[in-house]
């Protein structure tokens, strides 16, 4: 099974409306990553936030991390129609990054 | 600078015929990951090496495949005698060296734009 779960699957907003996706994981990490990808490209790496870290911001993305409740949430303020993308959330399962494992991701539109 | 190229970007073959992707990673990334992602799914992990360290296969799904890294730069994936559950996009990623006791960000992986492959 999966390790990290993102949470909705799909989400639908309007331009300029704040977007949460959460990501839910199953064991002990050492650290967590967000990643996006847009539609037949490559993945494009956008956080990472250390088990010891609770939040973190880059740009219009904040992130956040409960380890007590091994979950993630990331947030985009602000949306423009360009954020239109599937994110993916990444764990190390506590292997110091040997291999990460990825969720379904959650796919975003943001409508003009 | 220039990031991670895979080739070729698109692969369509006949089922039961051998085929092999190739990536070029960032010049100084050590680490190399193989992915898979089938229509709609997240990634899923294949292969990981690792500077001169036996590679991690774990998540390798049959004998049917494998991986090479020569030279410690550029890695081949090979799948043999194909099947239609093989169809999905291929992705590879490289980042810097592992420091299993730093604390920096040493482990962000930047992703090639993937191989497409289709078995008829």
């Amino acid at each position: 099974s999966q390790q990290g779960e993102e949470d909705p699957q799909a989400l639908s907003i309007q331009e300029g409306e704040n977007a949460t996706m959460n990501c839910s994981y199953k064991t002990s990490i050492n650290n967590l990553q967000w990643y996006r990808q847009n539609s037949g490209r490559g993945l494009v790496h956008l956080i990472l936030i250390r088990s010891n870290e609770r939040e973190k911001h880059s740009g219009r993305l904040r992130v956040t991390l409960d380890t007590s409740k091994k979950s993630s949430s990331l947030l985009i303020t602000a949306s423009r129609a360009a954020d239109t993308a599937s994110y993916f959330c990444a764990t190390d399962e506590n292997n110091y990054g040997q291999n990460f494992v990825f969720g379904p991701g959650t796919r975003l539109s943001v409508l003009p | 600078g220039a990031g991670v190229s895979q080739s070729p970007s698109n692969k369509v073959t006949e089922k039961g015929k051998d085929v092999e992707l190739r990536c070029d990673p960032i010049s100084g990334h050590t680490a190399l990951y193989w992915y898979r992602q089938s229509l709609g799914q997240g990634l899923e992990f294949l292969i990981y090496f690792q500077g001169n360290s036996a590679p991690d296969k774990s998540g390798l799904p049959s004998d049917r495949f494998s991986a090479e890294r020569t030279g410690g730069s550029v890695s081949t994936l090979t799948i043999q005698r194909t099947q239609q559950e093989d169809s999905a996009v291929y992705l590879c990623a490289s980042s810097l060296a592992l420091s299993v006791n730093s604390r920096r960000s040493y482990n962000e992986q930047f992703f090639g734009p993937g191989t497409r492959l289709t078995v008829l």
